[in-house]
């Protein structure tokens, strides 16, 4: 496709209950990011994955948060023990380098709602 | 940790009116990004820069790297410019991820 592709759009989950968010960059994009942003707040920068390097994971919130990007392409983020401030818009980024050198593309966001 | 103030926070004006955005960010930064967000959600990217002055169509934006400001100019406004423009920037040296201003929400009446 053109763009950045995530799924599922809307996802409904239950306190508890572990999710994933998939993230589809733009093909031969090397560089790909997770944000969130909750109901009235900012963007908050979640791991980044740049190429085969360790991905920073710095913007995790906590442990029950991870993300692997294999073969360098297909992003999926889990929650585990999903709790309700885990609800929140989830966005996917990917730029053909690092982002400080080249324009970012966002995906149409995961809308997270833990209930 | 990069601190990013981006003002205002809310603007409204009537169409045809120049329209500026400022962010200012607290440590050197390598680059920053330009974002625009339309009601239900989506983003787009429209501007990367990391010194001077960038334009396309009727948006500028400019950036001041010894004062560690940049300014987002729309000319000659729409109401469908009507979004919330977000300021976020790479800190240089830091970790790789952005560090994002809260937004400023723009509203153009016609």
């Amino acid at each position: 496709g053109a763009g950045v592709s995530q799924s599922p759009s809307n996802k409904v989950t239950e306190k508890g209950k572990d999710v994933e968010l998939r993230c589809d960059p733009i093909s031969g994009h090397t560089a790909l990011y997770w944000y969130r942003q909750s109901l009235g707040q900012g963007l908050e920068f979640l791991i980044y994955f740049q190429g085969n390097s360790a991905p920073d994971k710095s913007g995790l919130p906590s442990d029950r948060f991870s993300a692997e990007r294999t073969g360098g392409s297909v992003s999926t983020l889990t929650i585990q023990r999903t709790q309700q401030e885990d609800s929140a818009v989830y966005l996917c980024a990917s730029s053909s380098r690092q982002g400080g050198g080249s324009p970012l593309h966002f995906g149409n966001g995961t809308r997270l709602t833990v209930t | 940790k990069n601190e990013v103030e981006q003002s205002p926070q809310n603007l409204t004006a009537q169409e045809g009116e120049f329209i500026t955005i400022n962010c200012s960010y607290s440590v050197g930064i390598s680059a920053l990004h330009w974002l625009q967000q339309h009601p239900g959600g989506g983003i787009v990217s429209l501007f990367m820069l990391s010194s001077g002055k960038k334009k396309h169509g009727r948006l500028i934006a400019t950036i001041n790297i010894q004062e560690k400001h940049s300014s987002l100019h729309i000319t000659a406004s729409h109401p469908r410019d009507s979004a919330v423009y977000i300021c976020a920037v790479r800190s240089k040296g830091g970790a790789d991820g952005l560090t994002f201003g809260k937004g400023t929400h723009l509203i153009i009446q016609p």
